[in-house]
């Protein structure tokens, strides 16, 4: 049962176009959201994360929408470097089914690749 | 300030073989998470350590066992082993009792190939 879904496998962009990666979750208890993006040979690395209460956060190029009706969320990387081509993937978490673990339930990831 | 390290990076070993595999946490973390990763999918959760004791555990057999020492460092146990326990093993630390204030630290895993 995939809790957490990112549908587009890849994604392949301009530089300095904007780039939306998607993100749909099935459980409702799960209230916060983070983005990780990874490197071959290296490990995720966190990009930016969201509170259930919040609809939106930004942090420099990065921005983090979610719509808790519609249990997605989206990332917006603007402009779009070729230093960002990696693959990104979204992992939620629930205080009330994992408690304060901090337990992560990953997307399959997105691959994204910017063209210069 | 090291980041949280792996070891071994790569592994071979054949199925019905035990492994074992080590972690140490980012200076000042306490806390440890170990993710399976398959091929074209993300990271699965194992279990989490803390103050010695695993804490939380996800939908893995009890072929996968793991060890917390005293000074935070882990490693991850897998026993008879399957082809389908071949994946990139990761490894992630946190500092506090929550990962949702600090979010995790992860390591650059260990790829454990089953022939």
């Amino acid at each position: 049962d995939q809790q957490v879904k990112q549908n587009s496998p890849s994604l392949s962009v301009q530089e300095g176009r904007i780039s939306i990666l998607n993100c749909d979750y099935t459980n409702s208890m799960f209230d916060y959201f983070l983005w990780y993006k990874k490197y071959p040979a290296e490990g995720p690395t966190f990009l930016i994360s969201i509170s259930s209460i919040k609809d939106k956060n930004e942090d420099g190029r990065f921005t983090v929408f979610l719509n808790k009706s519609a249990k997605h969320l989206s990332l917006h990387i603007v402009p779009s470097q070729p230093g960002d081509s990696a693959v990104y993937f979204c992992a939620a978490s629930a205080l009330r089914i994992f408690g304060n673990t901090g337990k992560l339930i990953f997307g399959q990831g997105t691959t994204l690749q910017v063209k210069p | 300030d090291a980041g949280v390290t792996q070891s071994p990076t790569h592994l071979i070993k054949t199925r019905g073989q035990q492994v074992t595999l080590r972690c140490s946490p980012k200076s000042g973390h306490d806390t440890v998470s170990w993710y399976q990763q398959a091929l074209g999918q993300g990271p699965q959760f194992i279990f989490q350590y803390y103050e010695e004791e695993e804490r939380q555990r996800g939908n893995f057999p009890d072929r996968f066992s793991g060890h917390q020492f005293p000074n935070y460092s882990s490693e991850l146990n897998v026993n008879a082993l399957l082809l389908g326990d071949s994946a990139l093993y990761l490894c992630a630390s946190s500092s506090s009792w929550t990962g949702r204030d600090q979010p995790q630290h992860f390591g650059d895993g260990t790829r454990l190939s089953i022939l």
